[in-house]
């Protein structure tokens, strides 16, 4: 089915440990997009992505890191999981910049 | 710094009333804005937008309004339903790759 899927959909690990969410879109849109969503803090910026092989940090992308080898998929890595990252993770995707993202269903990551 | 706030963490409203949803923002080169619904253990899915050349949009039960000098959105949905009950989302983008967003509203819609 077309559409926009994460996985996994929970996770729960442990401090130091390095973890991916994945997350895999069929409409060849050219953007993708990785949130987090916290309380009092609504969903930010993490990374994104213009293209293939083209990434750029948001708001917030210190201790992650993200890959674009192919178009449809768009990886985040947590290298050394800290409980501050703590959080349900979204991504998302749109075909051209300025225009209304699609989302996953969310990885909610728990980190111990 | 938050540059889009929503302040109502929640509202309440009766089915078939009016619910008004609010949104500021403090950058005034913000030129396009959206609102996103959420339902629980799902992403966001938009609802609708405005561009900062309009000061109104009209999609069926949903309107957004903006007011461009005072740094406010609105989101107003009528007639209310209990489908609505949901989190709603603002966000607000320079033209640039980002969108930033608001932190929320919890909206329940009383049969």
């Amino acid at each position: 089915d077309a559409g926009i899927t994460q996985s996994p959909r929970y996770k729960i690990t442990e401090t130091g440990r390095q973890v991916t969410l994945m997350c895999h879109q069929t409409w060849s849109h050219s953007y993708m997009f990785w949130y987090r969503q916290d309380l009092g803090h609504g969903l930010r910026l993490i990374y994104y992505s213009a293209a293939a092989d083209i990434t750029d940090k948001g708001e917030v992308p210190d201790g992650y890191v993200v890959s674009r080898s192919k178009t449809e998929n768009f990886p985040l890595t947590l290298e050394s999981a800290t409980r501050s990252q703590t959080s349900v993770y979204f991504c998302a995707s749109s075909g051209q910049s300025n225009q209304p993202q699609h989302f996953g269903d969310g990885t909610r990551l728990s980190i111990l | 710094d938050q540059q889009v706030k929503q302040n109502s963490p929640s509202l309440s409203v009766q089915e078939g009333r009016i619910s008004i949803l609010n949104c500021d923002y403090t950058n005034s080169m913000f030129d396009y804005f959206l609102w996103y619904k959420k339902y629980p253990a799902e992403g966001p899915t938009f609802l609708i937008s405005i561009s900062s050349i309009k000061d109104k949009n009209e999609d069926g039960r949903f309107t957004v309004f903006l007011n461009k000098s005072a740094k406010h959105l609105s989101l107003h949905i009528v007639p209310s339903q209990p489908g609505d009950s949901a989190v709603y989302f603002c966000a607000a983008s320079d033209a640039g790759n980002q969108f930033y967003f608001g932190t929320g509203t919890s909206l329940t819609v009383i049969p």
